[in-house]
């Protein structure tokens, strides 16, 4: 596709289940980033993939929180055990590099924890 | 840690009226973004400002950054409800891998 892509775009999960959300960045971009967005506030940064490597990864809240990203595109947020406090939008966003530049953002998760 | 503060928090204002956010750091940034973000939907890119005195005009917004580069603002001229919206100031940190984000200006636009 054109964009980046996130799914599901809805989740609602039991307090204590795992969740998997995905992003498809767009096609060439290197860069790739995970944010968190509590209710009309701004962008928590999560994780940075420069390629399927993770050289940033001082945003992730706990070690419930965790991410991988294969083949250099697809990447996957995995919530471990989820606590209600884990409820927000999640955003995935790519860039083309990573070096200061525009960073597209997908439509993001909202993950509801129950 | 490099914060970037806006202000205000929230603003609603008539159709017609002018509005300037601010956002602000302690920190020196190589560049700082605009975005904007509608409900249900990512932020998306206004604008980048990288030199530090630099004025970038997009229609009726208007961009500026501070000489120091610790600051930026954002004046909107005759405000239309389309500008309704949550505007967010961003910069990278100095490793470049994390664009760090403030926490927004909701912009509420009324006719």
């Amino acid at each position: 596709g054109a964009g980046v892509s996130q799914s599901p775009s809805n989740k609602v999960t039991e307090k204590g289940k795992d969740v998997e959300l995905r992003c498809d960045p767009i096609s060439g971009h290197t860069a790739l980033y995970w944010y968190r967005q509590s209710l009309g506030q701004g962008l928590e940064f999560l994780i940075y993939f420069q390629g399927n490597s993770a050289p940033d990864k001082s945003g992730l809240p706990s070690d419930r929180f965790s991410a991988e990203r294969t083949g250099g595109s697809v990447s996957t947020l995995t919530i471990q055990r989820t606590q209600q406090e884990d409820s927000a939008v999640y955003l995935c966003a790519s860039s083309f590099d990573g070096m200061n530049t525009e960073a597209f953002f997908g439509q993001g998760t909202r993950l509801t924890v129950v | 840690t490099q914060l970037l503060e806006q202000s205000p928090q929230f603003l609603s204002i008539q159709e017609g009226e002018n509005l300037t956010v601010y956002c602000n750091s302690s920190s020196v940034f190589s560049s700082l973004q605009w975005y904007r973000q509608e409900p249900g939907e990512g932020p998306v890119l206004l604008v980048t400002v990288v030199t530090g005195g630099e004025v970038k005009k997009l229609k009726r917004l208007t961009f500026q950054f501070g000489d120091a580069r610790k600051d930026s603002s954002l004046h909107i001229t005759a405000a239309q409800p389309g500008d309704t919206g949550l505007y967010l100031c961003a910069g990278y940190n100095q490793a470049g891998t994390a664009l760090i984000f403030g926490k927004g200006t909701t912009l509420s636009v009324s006719s």
